[in-house]
């Protein structure tokens, strides 16, 4: 089915690794994003992309590196995690129509 | 900046009772406003959209109706199911489109 794919769906780190976060759309989207769900705080936008090569930084950017090399994908690197930075995250794409298209989301826990 | 503020939750229901959900907004320009849900375990879909003023928008039985004057777009329905149970979000964009901003959403329990 056309959407957005997020992998992996869970994972556990241990405070200071790194990983990697990918975001892949199939609906040619130009725009974007990585959001951060955490209970009681709705949906903060971390990073986000207008088109292929080009990042911006969202509301809470601190500690999250990405890059879009293909418009089909938009990753998001941790390269030290915190256990600040546990927290459910969530990819979304939209195109030239309103709304967005969501991933279902990876759950990350740090220890 | 702009913003949006909804009710906190939870909120709970008998089935078939009337739900509202309160939302307003701050926005500069002229923007679209949307509510989404997310059911558990699942990534937000969007439930319904309205892109200008007195603007409804509507879908399987949930309504919102977009007021410039009163800066809200509420969402109601009314006969709640059991299978409505979920987290409702109210969102705007801005004009370009470029970023959403989200409410803190608003856990809906329905009961049998």
């Amino acid at each position: 089915n056309a959407g957005v794919t997020q992998t992996p769906k869970f994972r556990v780190l241990k405070t200071g690794q790194s990983m990697t976060l990918l975001c892949a759309q199939d609906m040619n989207h130009e725009y974007m994003y990585w959001y951060r769900q955490d209970p009681g705080m709705g949906l903060r936008l971390i990073h986000y992309s207008v088109g292929e090569g080009t990042t911006a930084k969202g509301e809470v950017p601190d500690g999250y590196n990405v890059s879009r090399l293909k418009k089909q994908n938009f990753l998001l690197g941790l390269e030290s995690a915190a256990p600040s930075q546990t927290s459910v995250y969530f990819c979304a794409s939209t195109g030239v129509v309103y709304g967005y298209t969501f991933g279902s989301g990876t759950r990350l826990t740090v220890v | 900046g702009d913003s949006v503020t909804q009710m906190e939750g939870p909120v709970t229901l008998s089935e078939e009772a009337f739900l509202t959900i309160n939302c307003t907004y701050t926005a500069t320009g002229y923007p679209s406003l949307f509510w989404y849900v997310q059911y558990p375990g699942e990534g937000l879909q969007l439930l319904l959209k309205a892109t200008k003023a007195d603007d409804k928008g509507s879908n399987k039985g949930f309504e919102a109706t977009y007021r410039k004057e009163t800066t809200s777009f509420h969402l109601e329905k009314g006969s709640v199911q059991v299978s409505d149970s979920a987290v409702y979000f109210c969102a705007l964009s801005d004009q370009g489109f470029n970023k959403f901003y989200f409410g803190s959403g608003t856990k809906l329990n329905v009961k049998p």
